[in-house]
């Protein structure tokens, strides 16, 4: 069984651009969650997709939004990035959002 | 939201010595799950517990969840290099979203 796939594996952009990543989750999983991982401040919840809706959202500003398609593959996006948005973005699944989460590899985001 | 907190932030230790991390919230949690994430990858789910008191093995880890369910602890027996990574506990924030502690990174040296 496919795990969850992150793409791309590492970007390196500078301050002002946006980005978009995207996840494709285990077949079956229709939750999808976005998680910032900094050294400073751990693991952060962003926020979940289910069924193409945004369900929960974590503390994070209006620049960092996502989305979700009917296959459940998902996307972030972060608008007028900043040098305290390099971070390790991880993408999770799970079957219905209640359950512990399968992690991707992540994208190292690099802000220059 | 409720907070986790993890102990120690780091522990380097020799290769067949035994050791215990922990693991404490703010208030009772319905469930926890341990990860242990290695350095590029994402985090690998070890462990779910759902009972107070509950007590779970895998292999040479053991994993408690307090009585009173605000709390839990990882020990590893004789450890090995290959149990070098960060170790996470999460929790269900009311069934809105997992909260992640800040980890343990653990370092065993040969």
């Amino acid at each position: 069984k496919a795990g969850v796939t992150q793409t791309p594996r590492y970007l390196i952009k500078t301050r002002g651009q946006q980005v978009t990543l995207s996840c494709s989750p285990i077949s079956g999983h229709r939750s999808v969650s976005w998680y910032q991982q900094t050294p400073g401040q751990g693991l952060q919840f962003l926020f979940e997709y289910f069924s193409e809706t945004q369900r929960n959202k974590g503390n994070f500003p209006g620049r960092f939004s996502g989305r979700q398609f009917s296959n459940s593959r998902s996307e972030m996006n972060v608008s007028t990035l900043e040098l305290g948005d390099s971070a390790l973005y991880l993408c999770a699944s799970s079957l219905t959002g209640f359950q512990p989460q399968h992690f991707g590899d992540g994208t190292r985001l690099s802000i220059l | 939201t409720q907070l986790l907190e993890q102990s120690p932030q780091f522990l380097s230790i020799q290769e067949g010595e035994n050791l215990t991390v922990y693991c404490n919230s703010s208030s009772v949690f319905s469930s926890l799950q341990w990860y242990r994430q290695e350095p590029g990858e994402g985090p690998v789910l070890l462990v779910t517990v759902v009972t107070g008191g509950e007590v779970k093995k895998l292999k040479r880890l053991t994993f408690q969840f307090g009585d009173a369910r605000k709390d839990s602890s990882l020990h590893i027996t004789a450890a090995q290099p290959g149990d070098t990574g960060l170790y996470l506990c999460a929790i269900d924030n009311y069934g809105q979203n997992f909260v992640f502690g800040p980890g343990t990174r653990l370092s065993v040296l040969p």
